[in-house]
């Protein structure tokens, strides 16, 4: 079967750096994606990983081990508008997208 | 209006009823999906369509239709509404339907009673 796997719930303090981790296994491999989504508001698009590495974008960071199954989303500097839940989806062999159930980060001042 | 829009904002419906929650987009994108969002799940695909006039299924199509005759509508239809229907169903589009971003709508948060 198809499975993506990701934290539950993380805590972080304002101005911290923290790592969300996601791990999948799936029918093909066509990209990985990240989404924030802020409770009660669509997903918005974050990142896209589909060969191995780190791709930085201002303060967020993705990377993906396709060996592995394995990525991360690193937020550095964080804000407390950062609270929000983060979404780990791969695109399978069908060009359909996987998600996982999500992370809910919590900022702490 | 620039991207996805969905109607109506929320609704409370009886079980038996039938339903249709509409989603507009004005980007020309080729392909359009719907998912249910449930707790403590992720996402899930109910029905695509990846060019106007063709649709398929999705991860839990059952109980749910779709129709695309132009390339900005793509409105799902619940026949006869039933309580595990209870979700918030998002609209979202992508510009090929292959390996490109999906755009999501605002949501419809639907209570089937």
């Amino acid at each position: 079967g198809q499975n993506i796997d990701q934290p539950t719930e993380m805590t972080a303090t304002e101005g911290a750096i923290v790592q969300i981790n996601c791990t999948y296994q799936t029918s093909g491999f066509n990209g990985l994606f990240w989404y924030q989504q802020h409770a009660g508001e669509a997903p918005t698009f974050l990142s896209y990983n589909v060969l191995d590495g780190l791709e930085e974008k201002g303060r967020f960071s993705s990377f993906l081990s396709r060996s592995k199954g394995y990525s991360y989303l690193l937020l550095k500097e964080l804000q407390m508008k950062d609270s929000a839940s983060y979404l780990c989806a791969v695109m399978d062999s069908n060009y359909q997208l996987i998600w996982g159930a999500g992370t809910k980060l919590i900022i702490k001042p | 209006i620039a991207g996805i829009t969905q109607a109506p904002t929320s609704q409370i419906l009886a079980a038996g009823r039938r339903m249709t929650l509409r989603c507009t987009q004005d980007m020309r994108h080729n392909a359009m999906y719907w998912y249910r969002q449930d707790l403590g799940l992720g996402l899930r695909l109910i029905h695509y369509s990846n060019t106007a006039g063709t649709t398929g299924k999705g991860e839990v199509p059952d109980g749910y239709s779709v129709s695309r005759a132009n390339t900005d509508d793509f409105p799902l239809t619940l026949a006869s509404a039933v309580p595990s229907q209870t979700s918030v169903y998002f609209c979202a589009s992508s510009e090929t339907g292959g390996a490109d971003t999906q755009y999501f709508g605002p949501g419809t948060r639907l209570t089937v009673l």
